[in-house]
């Protein structure tokens, strides 16, 4: 079946502007990740949700960063107030998420670009 | 946290040989996950091996096999007969036995294949 699809897939904002990030999983994946890749600090681990659990918010860098995942598929990422420190690119991943060691799959990223 | 290093930024190999990327990583749990990514320039994460720390046998996929040493924590990517499509960053990733199965990444290597 289709993979992770992210969109749009560049985005280039104005400092102070919100934004948001759209993943749509691989259909059948409770599991859904937002990491964000830097030049400066590789991959971190933003947010995570499984199924109607509460997300894990522990990796989000500030309150600017929020994101929802509506009826256990579609994610939303939304940065407000965006800085030039949160150009980067964002990778949504999806899994089946059991407890196993399931393997993630990654989308294509949306590279943000703050001005 | 746990930390995955990968200490070798920049790797060139001609076509068809062999190139051999290497990754530590630092836990004191007994059960983890273990895997390598690859980035082309596409930007599309794509898996390339995973190893269950419980296994002892090395993981292999086609071209690509590991050599995981569980005491040493080291879990080194071997590629065989290189393609030009080989030419990607590659990252590996921790993913403990517990929590939000969130993963844990290297600073990566580029690999690039020489014609």
């Amino acid at each position: 079946g289709a993979g992770v699809s992210q969109s749009p897939s560049n985005k280039v904002t104005e400092k102070g502007k919100d934004v948001e990030l759209r993943c749509d999983p691989i259909s059948g994946h409770t599991a859904l990740y937002w990491y964000r890749q830097s030049l400066g600090q590789g991959l971190e681990f933003l947010i995570y949700f499984q199924g109607n659990s509460a997300p894990d918010k522990s990796g989000l860098p500030s309150d600017r960063f929020s994101a929802e995942r509506t009826g256990g598929s579609v994610s939303t990422l939304t940065i407000q107030r965006t800085q030039q420190e949160d150009s980067a690119v964002y990778l949504c991943a999806s899994s089946f998420g059991t407890v196993n060691g399931d393997t993630q799959y990654f989308g294509p990223g949306t590279r943000l670009t703050v001005l | 946290a746990q930390t995955v290093t990968q200490s070798q930024p920049e790797m060139s190999v001609q076509e068809a040989e062999t190139v051999t990327l290497s990754c530590t990583y630092d836990t004191s749990e007994n059960n983890y996950y273990l895997f390598w990514y690859k980035q082309p320039p596409s930007r599309q994460m794509i898996l390339v091996i995973r190893q269950e720390a419980y296994k002892q046998q090395n993981a292999t996929e086609n071209r690509f096999s590991v050599n995981f040493q569980k005491a040493a924590k080291s879990f080194s990517l071997k590629i065989s007969d290189s393609q030009l499509g080989d030419t990607a960053m590659y990252f590996c990733a921790f993913r403990p036995p517990y929590g939000n199965n969130r993963l844990a990444f290297g600073k990566g290597n580029q690999v690039v294949v020489i014609p």
